[in-house]
């Protein structure tokens, strides 16, 4: 069964230092998602790619955060500097993301971040 | 604006009793509706949704939740809870079209007691 994989599953980093997260979404599905979640709450969108192209990312720092989905397939998240505040579950998710009707969003495993 | 109001950050329930975790949306277009489940550690799967055909919906695991568009809720409910059922679980909202985001709720950690 087609997976979303995400590595590192976990990290620490001390504040100030950069680090970066990788996605891989299922063959085929043309939408990824980035999303956060501080422990205690639920998923908030970092960042919404339709192929290559960033179609959201109004809630992305974006004096820390970037992303990007260069060839349309996999996608990585970076922070630099990282601060404390971000210390979180990052989830990826994909879709098909074709039509007008409902697609599924399929979750990676998610990378815990833990700033020091 | 969409938004997702779960009720009761926390939920106990014995094992073979009734699991009701509510959920409340607001949303300025007809929404799609989902229960997620989250395992410690793990990410999201996906229980059922609810995509504007029947406003009862069936999910994995005996859970179902029915759609009441007078009472914006959307809450969850299974029958006899098991000790498996034991996770955190988030409602969330989108709207109708391929390539939504999803808005989520803050959660509900649901604990079964033997």
């Amino acid at each position: 069964e087609a997976e979303v994989a995400q590595s590192p599953r976990y990290k620490i980093t001390e504040k100030s230092q950069a680090v970066a997260f990788w996605c891989d979404p299922i063959s085929g599905h043309a939408t990824l998602y980035w999303y956060r979640q501080i422990l205690g709450q639920g998923p908030e969108l970092l960042v919404q790619f339709q192929d290559e192209s960033v179609v959201d990312d109004s809630q992305l720092p974006k004096d820390r955060f970037s992303a990007e989905r260069l060839k349309g397939v996999d996608s990585t998240l970076k922070i630099q500097p990282a601060e404390l505040g971000d210390s979180a579950m990052y989830l990826c998710a994909s879709s098909s993301g074709q039509g007008n009707s409902y697609n599924e969003q399929f979750f990676g495993p998610g990378t815990r971040l833990t700033v020091l | 604006a969409q938004s997702v109001t779960q009720l009761g950050s926390h939920v106990s329930v014995s094992e073979g009793a009734l699991v009701l975790l509510r959920c409340n949306y607001s949303s300025s277009v007809p929404p799609y509706l989902f229960w997620y489940v989250q395992y410690p550690n793990q990410g999201l799967q996906l229980l059922l949704k609810y995509t504007s055909a029947a406003t009862l919906v069936k999910g994995i695991n005996g859970f179902e939740a029915e759609f009441k568009k007078s009472e914006t809720s959307f809450h969850l409910t299974k029958p006899s809870a098991h000790m498996s059922d034991a996770a955190e679980y988030f409602c969330a909202v989108s709207g109708f079209g391929g390539a939504q985001k999803l808005v989520f709720g803050q959660g509900t950690r649901l604990t079964i007691n033997p």
